[in-house]
């Protein structure tokens, strides 16, 4: 599998927007961009996935550059309770994820 | 997306002594259950695929006589730490995957060893 690239930990202001980067330069063509986030002490929640396009759901969206090699996560108006760790995990949909060290987020007030 | 529920989310237990967590699919008949293990301040790393009535697939370094899984049903896989020791003391957490690509996570079960 893939692997991941991404920074330890960023902070953003309530209520702005929130961007995750991922690096991920040796994806293969059928590998899809996964992001998860943790809050303490809780297990992970699914947030959104993709393979080339741009994907935006109720919580997020997903920006894959055209050469797949690296997406942002954009949470678009943060708010505290979005303060967790973020997961980039790249693979095959019916493979098991490896998660990385991911990028501790805080959302300051 | 599936829920996933597991029980207990907390358990104490004296070393040598055996503990099993519940892992169920309450919403989803899943064949496939994931198991993970997170030390403090560590990232989840995965001990074992849950099939259902066949054996467990256990990752590289994952003792499988220790961490027993059975995966008796459809919506319901059980992880034993047999003989626990304070080192097995950790975050256990498991996830289903439905049809569709992405995973669902239980809350996870917090396993302190004295």
């Amino acid at each position: 599998d893939a692997k991941t690239t991404q920074p330890p930990s960023m902070d953003c202001a309530e209520g702005r927007a929130a961007n995750l980067p991922c690096n991920h330069s040796t994806i293969s063509g059928n590998e899809y961009v996964y992001w998860y986030r943790q809050i303490h002490s809780q297990g992970p929640q699914y947030i959104i996935h993709g393979l080339k396009n741009n994907e935006t759901n109720e919580m997020a969206s997903l920006i894959i550059t055209e050469d797949r090699k690296s997406s942002t996560l954009i949470l678009p108006h943060a708010t505290l309770r979005d303060t967790a760790v973020y997961y980039c995990i790249v693979g095959r949909g019916a493979q098991k994820l490896v998660f990385g060290q991911g990028t501790r987020l805080t959302i300051n007030p | 997306g599936a829920v996933v529920s597991q029980h207990p989310s907390w358990v104490i237990c004296k070393s040598g002594t055996s503990v099993k967590i519940e892992c169920r699919s309450l919403d989803f008949q899943a064949t496939t259950m994931f198991w993970y293990r997170q030390f403090p301040k560590q990232s989840l790393m995965l001990m074992a695929t849950s099939n259902e009535g066949s054996k467990a697939t256990y990752e590289q370094g994952v003792e499988k006589d220790k961490f027993l899984i059975n995966h008796a049903s459809l919506t319901l896989s059980t992880l034993t730490v047999t003989s626990a020791h304070p080192e097995d003391s950790s975050f256990y957490i498991c996830s289903v995957r439905p049809e569709s690509y992405e995973q669902y996570f239980g809350p996870g079960t917090r396993l302190t060893v004295t």
